[in-house]
This record gives structure tokens, C-alpha cells and sequence, in this order.
């Protein structure tokens, strides 16, 4: 069965505090992953990743993705108390399908 | 275990016509969101419902309707459907009582030819 699994569910941590996110799938004919940013109830693309070890970067934000071990990660670093969201992992599949992870809640304290 | 179950899968209508979309949320979630998600776009949050009233409304056209029935089953009503209305149709449900996370249907993808 496809699926795509994130985790932790959710992460409590200060201003300035480096995190981890995760994403991992199962899917049959794996086409794209992308990482959303998700604030009320609008998500915000962040990266589309196709190919494995290649780092995308934007500002604070990186993901990598490893098509072997079938994962991605999601790293925010000095973290923000406007890096508070919901990070959702999706994965394009097939023929245009998409499969949604749970979501990572991320809550940044100051 | 029970995941989102949306229906149909498929479906192709002809301009001006309707569709009716339908969504079966996890069993206790009290909050259901709808998605559009056209070709190569980001979705787009259309409406949600918490415990059958609507919550939270996106940028849900005037010519689409969407209610949450007793059963807790959700429909998205589409009318005077046009070629820009194909896309990929999200629901998905969350439960505000815990975060579990959303848990997203496979979602209904309307081709309007």
C-alpha cells in the first residue's frame, strides 16, 4: 500500500534550535517529494526534490533526499518563532498521484 | 486501519456540467478540510468544517457548495464547471481534541473536458 509516513508528529523547541524533520514513502513509480509549509490552513510550497543526495537550500531551510533508503529530511536551522507550522511531505507517484504525509506540527518558542 | 476514503477516484464531466465529490474522514475527527490542487500547483485550501459547521473558508468559487453531513461525511458540490476546475480534489481530517496530524484522502482527480 502506498504511503508516506513523517515524524515526529510534533516538536516543541526554543529560538535557535536546529531541527529535523523526516519523510519517509512507499510508493510504487516515485516520480517527485515536495515539502510544504503549512500556517492555518493555506500550505506554502518549499522544495521539489527528484534526485537523491542533491541538497536544496533555501536560506535556513534545506532538504535532501535519498531515494534508496526512500526518505527525505527537512532541516530548519536557527529556528524562528515564524518557523511555527505544520511541515507537510507529499509525494508525486504514478501518473500525477499524490499521497500526503500527517504533517510534523513544529512549535517554536521564544 | 481507516484512512480517508474520497470518491469517486475519477471523474470527467463536460463544461457547465456539476460533479458531486464526496469524503468519509477518520472515524472521531471533528475537522474536515477540502484541497484543489490544479496541474503543477501548489493546493489550495478550499473549506473546512469542524463538527458540521463550516470553519474556515479559502478561495472556494461562488459556483461550488460545500456541507458536512450528520454522518460526518463531507460533499463538495461543483456547478458550471469549467476547463480550469481540473485538478486534483484534497480532503482531508484532523481531530483538534489531539494532533494526530491530517490524515488526507487519495484524493479525487475531475477532468472537465
Amino acid at each position: 500500500e502506498d504511503k508516506v509516513v513523517q515524524s515526529p508528529l510534533s516538536l516543541v523547541v526554543h529560538e535557535g534550535d536546529t531541527v529535523t524533520l523526516n519523510c519517509s514513502y512507499e510508493v510504487t513509480n516515485f516520480r517527485s517529494l515536495l515539502w510544504y509549509k503549512q500556517e492555518k490552513k493555506a500550505p506554502t510550497f518549499l522544495f521539489m526534490l527528484t534526485s537523491s543526495g542533491i541538497e536544496k537550500k533555501s536560506g535556513r531551510l534545506s532538504s535532501i533526499l535519498d531515494k534508496k533508503e526512500l526518505f527525505s529530511i527537512l532541516n530548519i536551522t536557527a529556528t524562528q518563532t515564524g518557523d511555527s507550522a505544520v511541515y507537510l511531505c507529499a509525494v508525486s507517484y504514478n501518473n500525477n498521484d499524490m499521497r500526503f504525509g500527517a504533517g510534523t506540527r513544529l512549535t517554536v518558542k521564544p | 486501519a481507516a484512512g480517508v476514503i474520497q470518491s469517486p477516484r475519477h471523474l470527467i464531466k463536460e463544461k457547465r456540467e456539476t460533479a458531486t465529490l464526496k469524503c468519509y474522514p477518520i472515524p472521531r475527527h471533528d475537522t474536515v478540510y477540502w484541497y484543489q490542487q490544479g496541474p503543477g500547483q501548489d493546493p489550495q485550501f478550499l473549506i473546512s468544517f469542524y463538527e458540521k459547521m463550516q470553519s474556515d473558508k479559502g478561495s472556494i468559487p461562488d459556483r461550488f457548495s460545500a456541507q458536512q453531513f450528520s454522518d460526518y461525511h463531507s460533499e463538495l458540490n461543483m456547478s458550471s464547471l469549467e476547463l480550469g476546475d481540473s485538478a486534483l480534489y484534497f480532503c482531508a481530517s484532523s481531530s483538534t481534541a489531539s494532533w494526530y496530524g491530517y490524515t488526507f484522502g487519495s484524493g479525487t482527480r475531475l477532468t472537465v473536458v
